[in-house]
C-alpha cells in the first residue's frame, strides 16, 4: 500500500495563477482532510470530506475549493493564488469505521511545498 | 487563547535524560487526545493515543489531566532518533472530524 499520496511535491506560482493539488488514499478510508502547516501555527484544517459526495469548511476555507473525486481522492484547488497562500499542505485520511476497534489515527500524505510569489 | 497550548521549545537535551512536555486545551468537552511525531520537513504521524487511564509504550508515557485541562509525554533514556517535534492533538468530540493540533514542541537530543 502506499498509503496517502500527493502531487506535486513543490510547486512555485505567481499571484494570480490557479493550481490543482491533489491527494489519493488507497487504504479505503472514508474522511479526508487538507491542512496548511505555517510556521509556529500548527497544522490549520482547510476542508475535509466525511464521506464520498460530501465536503465541508474547516478553519481556514477562503481561497480555496475541493472536490471529493471518488472515495480515494480529494484534490484541492487555489483559483487565484495569494502570497499568502504560500505554505506546507498536507492531505490526511481517517478509517471511521463503524464497529469494534476505530481507528481516529489520520495517516498523513508527504506535503505539498507551495511558494506564492 | 489558542485551543490547543504547546511550549514550542526547543528542548536540548542529551542522550539518555528524561524529557517532558505539556500540552494545554481549552474545550473541557473534548474527548479524544494523542500526540503525533512530526520529523523535519516530513508528514506528522501518529505516536500514541493519549487514555484517560494514562499509557505507556516502551520509553513513552502519556497522560491526560482532565480537572486541569493538559496532556503530558514523557520520554525516557532519550535517543538521539527521538529528536524531532511532538504534536499534541485533540478531538473535542470522538471520531468529529475538526482535530486541533498544537503547533508543537521541538526536541534535539544530542550525543
Amino acid at each position: 500500500n502506499a498509503g496517502v499520496t500527493q502531487t506535486p511535491k513543490f510547486q512555485v506560482l505567481k499571484t494570480g495563477q490557479s493550481m490543482t493539488l491533489q491527494c489519493a488514499q488507497d487504504m479505503n478510508h472514508n474522511s479526508m482532510y487538507w491542512y496548511r502547516q505555517d510556521p509556529g501555527m500548527g497544522l490549520r484544517l482547510i476542508y475535509y470530506s466525511a464521506s464520498e459526495g460530501t465536503t465541508d469548511k474547516g478553519e481556514v476555507p477562503n481561497g480555496y475549493n475541493v472536490s471529493r473525486l471518488n472515495k480515494r481522492e480529494f484534490s484541492l484547488r487555489l483559483e487565484s493564488a495569494a502570497p499568502s497562500q504560500t505554505s506546507v499542505y498536507f492531505c490526511a485520511s481517517r478509517q471511521d469505521a463503524q464497529g469494534v476497534g476505530i481507528s481516529y489515527e489520520q495517516y498523513f500524505g508527504p506535503g505539498t511545498r507551495l511558494t506564492v510569489t | 487563547r489558542k485551543e490547543v497550548e504547546q511550549d514550542p521549545g526547543p528542548f536540548n537535551v542529551p542522550e539518555g535524560a528524561t524529557v517532558a512536555f505539556n500540552c494545554t486545551y481549552s474545550n473541557s468537552a473534548s474527548q479524544s487526545f494523542f500526540w503525533y511525531r512530526q520529523d523535519c520537513r516530513k508528514e506528522p504521524k501518529l505516536l500514541m493515543s493519549v487514555y484517560s487511564s494514562g499509557n505507556e509504550d516502551g520509553r513513552f508515557t502519556a497522560q491526560l489531566n482532565r480537572a486541569s485541562q493538559y496532556i503530558s509525554l514523557l520520554i525516557r533514556d532519550s535517543k538521539l532518533s527521538d529528536s524531532a517535534t511532538y504534536l499534541c492533538v485533540v478531538n473535542p468530540n470522538t471520531g468529529g472530524f475538526k482535530t486541533i493540533f498544537g503547533a508543537g514542541t521541538r526536541l534535539f537530543v544530542k550525543a
